[in-house]
């Protein structure tokens, strides 16, 4: 079948710090990957997507690179900010499955001043 | 970019009575919604498909007698629980496409509506 496996959180860091946020995949078909971002209160927003192997999705500083060999889409920043602070949401979209989202856990982080 | 708004953003009901949520897209027309839930600390899980003119499509496990999705026009899909229970309280979201926008097949999320059964 397929799923989507998010590392846990919370996740805690200070500002400036490097954030990795790990997530693996099983997909019957060839997927689309995306990491959404829910901020407190808020919307899920689409932070980036990939639609091919070894494509490198990237936003607000944010970058996830599409592994097909290892089913990875792991998300990267190199400083993190105090607004970066919400739960992110790994999630596939197998095509011709009428546009479905398969969503991660989710992933909590939290960033201190 | 695309809005999709919910309403309510809240509500608090009692056992037994039913709760409609509604989902409009504000600046598309939206063909396709989707209906999650989710529960605290834990991850959308699609509730089902909802197709502007057709019946919705639901998912595994979700009963379609008591969540209730209409799509009748391109712009609003409701959700409706009915005879809620507490087991029943959770945060639904929707999630519209725009089949005109640049992305095509992306999805916009509502804020979410969060329910609480007494």
């Amino acid at each position: 079948g397929n799923s989507v496996t998010q590392m846990e959180g919370p996740v805690t860091l200070s500002e400036e710090a490097f954030l990795t946020i790990n997530c693996t995949y099983t997909a019957t078909g060839y997927p689309s990957l995306f990491w959404y971002v829910q901020y407190p209160g808020e919307g899920l927003q689409l932070l980036l997507k990939a639609t091919k192997a070894d494509d490198k999705g990237s936003n607000k500083g944010f970058e996830a690179t599409y592994r097909k060999e290892t089913t990875s889409f792991h998300l990267e920043k190199g400083s993190v900010q105090v607004s970066d602070s919400a739960v992110y949401f790994c999630a596939l979209r197998i095509y011709n499955q009428g546009g479905k989202l398969i969503f991660g856990q989710g992933t909590e982080l939290s960033v201190k001043p | 970019g695309a809005v999709v708004s919910q309403h309510p953003s809240w509500v608090i009901c009692k056992s037994g009575t039913s709760v409609k949520i509604e989902c409009r897209s504000l600046d598309f027309q939206a063909t396709t919604m989707f209906w999650y839930r989710q529960f605290p600390k834990q991850s959308l899980m699609l509730m089902a498909t909802s197709n502007e003119g057709s019946k919705a499509t639901y998912e595994q496990g979700v009963e379609k007698d008591k969540f209730l999705i209409n799509h009748a026009s391109l712009t609003l899909s409701t959700l409706t629980v009915t005879s809620a229970h507490p087991e029943d309280s959770s945060f639904y979201i929707c999630s519209a496409r725009d089949p005109q926008g640049s992305s095509y097949n992306e999805q916009f999320f509502g804020p979410g509506t969060r329910l609480t059964v007494l």
